[in-house]
């Protein structure tokens, strides 16, 4: 079966780094996302990795490892608008997204 | 309009009832697709649509239909409501079906009793 984890929740403080890490086991694969969602809104793209290797853009990174199964997404410089779950989705053979649960980060001031 | 747009907002349907949630976009996307969103589980893909006139079943389909008339509209109809629907439906579009981003729209939360 297709499978995506990632921590449920995490607290980090302000202006502190905060690295979520994601799994998968996936049925093909044509790449990793990464959302943003605020409670009660939609999810909104932060980052799409294809290829092995760290992405940069501003404060947020994103790490894939293809043989590992394997991507973080780190923030740095956190500020308290980060707060918001955070959504590891991979791209399957049929071009469809397969969707963790979402990491629920909480920062404190 | 600037995106995608739902409606309606919010709806509380009694089961048994027919319901249509609406999803529009002004993108020229190709691609549409419709989400269930339901707490402590990943967005699941309910059916799609890669370009205007084809629809295809994601991962949970059954008690909705899609239709694909024209780029822009991409409604979704639950024919019978039942309790177990009750959750947050999210519309989304690319341009393009591999490695293009996803844009959601607002979001529909529908309460069925």
């Amino acid at each position: 079966g297709q499978n995506i984890d990632q921590p449920t929740e995490m607290t980090a403080t302000e202006g502190a780094i905060v690295q979520i890490n994601c799994t998968y086991q996936t049925s093909g694969f044509n790449g990793l996302f990464w959302y943003q969602q605020h409670a009660g809104e939609a999810p909104t793209f932060l980052s799409y990795n294809v290829l092995d290797g760290l992405e940069e853009k501003g404060r947020f990174s994103s790490f894939l490892s293809r043989s590992k199964g394997y991507s973080y997404l780190l923030l740095k410089e956190l500020q308290m608008k980060d707060s918001a779950s955070y959504l590891c989705a991979v791209m399957d053979s049929n071009y469809q997204l397969i969707w963790g649960a979402g990491t629920k980060l909480i920062i404190k001031p | 309009i600037a995106g995608i747009t739902q409606a309606p907002t919010s709806q509380i349907l009694a089961a048994g009832r027919r319901m249509t949630l609406r999803c529009t976009q002004d993108m020229r996307h190709n691609a549409m697709y419709w989400y269930r969103q339901d707490l402590g589980l990943g967005l699941r893909l309910i059916h799609y649509s890669n370009t205007a006139g084809t629809t295809g079943k994601g991962e949970v389909p059954d008690g909705y239909s899609v239709s694909r008339a024209n780029t822009d509209d991409f409604p979704l109809t639950l024919a019978s409501a039942v309790p177990s629907q009750t959750s947050v439906y999210f519309c989304a579009s690319s341009d393009g079906i591999q490695g293009n981003e996803q844009f959601f729209g607002p979001g529909t939360r529908l309460t069925v009793l």
